[in-house]
């Protein structure tokens, strides 16, 4: 069964500290892989996407992912966490025509 | 990026009143899909569509309705509100041959 998981239900870090946040996932397809996150009362904006090619992407805001096979992971980092980076954050895999999987969301808080 | 809209952003209505959640998108994507979530939960789709006449229901049973007569319009209708569909609708787009989804600023319904 296709399943996303993410460890972590809430996070809280220091404001320039650095971020991980940890994401797991079960495909049967080559899977396209996608960071979410969606501020309070809002919709979902992406940060960034893997299809293929370098397993390092960069996306908005100064986000990164790793995407590893052997592990099926692909975790969000950022080195240095600002306050408005607090909210919430989904993982979601795919594949060409096919439905998102998205995973339950990591909430963010960040300490001033 | 894709423009996509949803209206009302907030609704509050008292139990047994019709409903129709509006959704529209201006780049001509094929696919649309409709998402429950609860506040600080995870995304549940309820129902998708292929294109002009297609609809199909999700992985989450919901009472609501869809309907698909044109590309860029996707409603959902409730035809008698219960306080159990108290949650927030996302509503999202995407192009079956390309690979992120888009998703709009969400509704957030509230019945009484």
């Amino acid at each position: 069964a296709q399943s996303v998981t993410q460890p972590d239900i809430h996070i809280t870090v220091s404001e320039g500290a650095s971020l991980e946040l940890r994401c797991n996932y079960s495909y049967g397809a080559t899977p396209y892989l996608f960071w979410y996150v969606q501020s309070p009362g809002q919709g979902l904006q992406l940060l960034l996407k893997y299809f293929s090619g370098d397993t390092l992407v960069q996306g908005i805001k100064g986000f990164e992912a790793e995407f590893k096979r052997s592990q099926s992971s692909f975790n969000l980092r950022k080195p240095s966490v600002h306050w408005s980076d607090a909210a919430e954050y989904f993982c979601a895999v795919g594949s060409y025509g096919q439905n998102f999987v998205f995973g339950p969301g990591t909430r963010l808080s960040v300490l001033p | 990026e894709a423009d996509i809209y949803q209206t009302p952003r907030y609704l509050v209505i008292g139990t047994g009143k019709k409903i129709t959640l509006e959704c529209s998108q201006t780049m001509g994507h094929d696919k649309m899909y409709w998402y429950q979530q609860d506040p600080g939960m995870e995304l549940h789709l309820i129902h998708y569509s292929y294109g002009v006449n297609s609809t199909e229901k999700g992985d989450l049973s919901s009472e609501s309705t869809v309907s698909r007569i044109r590309t860029e319009h996707f409603p959902l209708t409730l035809e008698s509100a219960r306080p159990s569909h108290t949650s927030q609708y996302l509503c999202a787009s995407r192009w079956t041959s390309g690979y992120e989804q888009y998703f709009g600023p969400g509704t957030r319904l509230t019945v009484t």
